[in-house]
């Protein structure tokens, strides 16, 4: 199956700076790639959208000023957590479409 | 509103003991029906697409089925290794599929 990367795996900062996470489809292109966010024993939670070459589209009750969302190239999305809180840690997955929705490892995001 | 829901939530089996995990969804279309494997602290593991009724497909220990309404998971002879969160996901022609909770399984030895 096709295969899509995040970097990095594991992050922790401070409160208040920003994180970016990368989202790689490593042997296909994607123009449309996914960000979820998950909760300790919890399904998926789609946050958002990213399309190549244009804007992302958020769910409703996303901040699309604190998730920054860019989709430069067929294979690369970013997510930039913006002024980063305590309540922002969670699991965030990233997605691709190939032939089926591939699943990146997913990043640990702990704010301090 | 399109809906997918799985039952159990949680399912705790002894290594041996053969079970069936449920999908059920509520959709406007079906494209395709989609199983994945979750372990904890990980992205989900694609296992196995369904495209029609009275498709299956089978790998290992799993087997996956498809009807109208619904679709099953069956897991042979479970072993330790089988433990993790199974997640059903639809394709209802949108641009993202519409998830499932996902059912817990615990496989004790």
């Amino acid at each position: 199956g096709a295969v899509v990367s995040q970097h990095p795996s594991r992050v922790i900062c401070k409160s208040g700076t920003s994180v970016k996470i990368e989202c790689r489809s490593l042997d296909f292109q994607a123009t449309t790639m996914f960000w979820y966010r998950q909760f300790p024993k919890k399904s998926l939670m789609l946050m958002a959208t990213s399309n190549e070459g244009s804007k992302a589209t958020y769910e409703q009750g996303v901040e699309k000023d604190k998730f920054l969302i860019n989709h430069a190239s067929l294979t690369l999305s970013t997510l930039t957590v913006t002024s980063a809180h305590p309540e922002d840690s969670s699991f965030y997955i990233c997605s691709a479409i190939s032939d089926t929705q591939y699943f990146g490892p997913g990043t640990r995001l702990t704010v301090l | 509103e399109d809906q997918v829901t799985q039952s159990p939530e949680a399912l705790r089996l002894q290594e041996g003991e053969s079970s069936s995990l449920n999908c059920s969804y509520t959709v406007s279309g079906l494209r395709g029906l989609f199983w994945y494997r979750q372990d904890p602290g990980k992205g989900p593991e694609f296992l196995f697409t369904l495209y029609s009724a009275g498709e299956e497909k089978e790998k290992e220990r799993l087997k996956a089925t498809l009807t109208k309404k619904e679709s099953f998971l069956h897991i042979t002879a479970p072993k330790p290794e089988d433990s993790a969160t199974y997640l059903c996901a639809v394709d209802n022609y949108g641009q993202n599929f519409v998830f499932g909770p996902g059912t817990r399984l615990s496989v004790l030895p």
